[in-house]
């Protein structure tokens, strides 16, 4: 499998401007995940998807952030009115369904807001 | 509410001792628990994971850690360390209930000198 693939790689965007990522899953994994993570902390969960369906979401998603995964394959996370807080790095992650719980990651997306 | 701790912001070991990086978390339900590893620039590695059964699991890379329920932990240990070794390691954990997310720790640089 090719690994778990993130676009682009650095973002530099000023405060306001409206920023979007896209994550490519590994083949086949059904299950996809944003976290973020910001320096000196582990990532921390944003949203889930399993196939096409959001099904979960974090209360750090707010109503600024928003994902999709239209196709069940690549999802794109769009952050609107971007702020200075939201600089961090931006990760994505897939799984298999059933029984394979262990979820792997991309490289990540690290923004940041001047 | 669920959660994961590691006591130690860093670790240092001289090549070729035994090392320890300590994790201890708080769930309700059995846990589902996992070990990443992070070097600069990449994202986060999947290690080991722990789900059901012996409680010493073998993962990548000679890493083990060893599951105790009565403690509450998930010590990551290798019998001898290699300077490669240095980098960031994640303890995260996920119940095995209808959320899927995992919950990271804060992170430990494990720091092997030569």
């Amino acid at each position: 499998d090719t690994g778990v693939s993130q676009d682009p790689r650095h973002k530099i965007t000023k405060r306001g401007q409206n920023v979007t990522f896209r994550c490519d899953p590994i083949s086949e994994h059904n299950r996809l995940y944003w976290y973020r993570q910001t320096l000196g902390q582990g990532p921390e969960f944003l949203t889930y998807f399993q196939n096409e369906a959001q099904l979960e979401k974090s209360r750090l998603l707010s109503d600024r952030f928003s994902a999709e995964r239209p196709k069940g394959s690549f999802s794109t996370l769009e952050i609107q009115r971007t702020e200075q807080g939201d600089s961090a790095m931006y990760l994505c992650a897939s799984r298999r369904n059933q029984e394979v719980y262990e979820q792997y990651f991309g490289p990540g997306t690290r923004l940041t807001v001047t | 509410a669920q959660s994961v701790a590691q006591p130690e912001d860093q670790v240092n070991v001289a090549e070729g001792n035994p090392l320890t990086v300590k994790c201890t978390y708080s769930v309700s339900g059995n846990p589902y628990l996992f070990w990443y590893v992070q070097y600069p620039n990449r994202g986060l590695q999947f290690l080991l994971k722990y789900i059901t059964g012996d409680n010493l699991v073998k993962g990548s890379y000679g890493f083990e850690a060893e599951f105790n329920k009565s403690q509450t932990s998930f010590h990551l240990k290798k019998p001898s360390a290699l300077v490669s070794d240095s980098a960031l390691y994640f303890c995260a954990v996920r119940a095995n209930q209808a959320g899927t997310a995992l919950i990271f720790g804060k992170g430990t640089t494990l720091s092997v000198s030569s």
